[in-house]
């Protein structure tokens, strides 16, 4: 019940088009849910979050969509430029027995731009 | 740069040892969290310290240990060390403990086992 799943494991789009990857929850506890970047050899950062009391967050060329009902949530990157060829992940966290905040990660997307 | 530091960047060690990561948080950020990053597992939560307590727990193995100090930062103990337990190993941390807090990771340390 603490999974999250995510898809694409890869996706290859074209510059300027729109790069969408899908995550799913079981878990109706979580109440944040993050993306994560990560380019090779480097940290995950944080990108933009969501909580479930909105269905979009836009933040520059990214958007959160979230839907709670189908316990669902994606992320769009707009004119998607090479600079964006990472590795993506979302996540979920919500109150645990204790008040601790741990993240539970999707498997991760490796999106490139090609030019 | 997010503002959390840890050293060392590689460690590279043998079979049977034990090895000491070392994790600064940011300025003001209360809690600590470890993550393990392999290949087959993913990214996984290993322990969260908040003010120097344990605050959770997850798939740790008891070879494993951490502590948070009162200067807040954090060390992560893996001792018998296997060859399965080469990984990528992260140190986030948070404004408090709570859950839906945003958490900032470091460079993280490439971990060798041989």
């Amino acid at each position: 019940q603490q999974q999250v799943k995510q898809s694409p494991q890869s996706l290859i789009v074209q510059k300027g088009g729109i790069s969408i990857i899908n995550c799913a929850y079981e878990n109706t506890a979580f109440d944040y849910f993050p993306w994560y970047q990560q380019f090779p050899g480097k940290g995950p950062a944080l990108l933009i979050a969501i909580r479930p009391d909105v269905s979009e967050k836009k933040e520059g060329r990214f958007t959160i969509s979230f839907n709670k009902s189908a316990k669902q949530f994606s992320l769009h990157i707009m004119d998607s430029q090479p600079g964006d060829s990472a590795t993506y992940f979302c996540a979920a966290s919500g109150v645990l027995t204790g008040g601790g905040n741990k993240l539970t990660f999707g498997t991760g997307t490796q999106l490139k731009v090609e030019l | 740069d997010s503002g959390v530091t840890q050293t060392p960047k590689h460690l590279i060690t043998a079979t049977g040892q034990r090895v000491t990561l070392r994790c600064s948080p940011r300025s003001g950020d209360l809690s600590v969290y470890w993550y393990q990053q392999s290949l087959d597992q993913g990214l996984q939560f290993l322990i969260q310290y908040y003010n120097g307590e344990e605050r959770a727990k997850g798939n740790i193995l008891e070879r494993f240990s951490a502590q948070q100090f009162p200067d807040l930062h954090s060390e992560l103990n893996l001792s018998s060390l296997e060859l399965g337990d080469s990984a990528l190993y992260f140190c986030a941390s948070s404004q408090s403990g709570r859950g839906g807090q945003e958490q900032f990771f470091g460079p993280g340390t490439r971990l060798t086992v041989l």
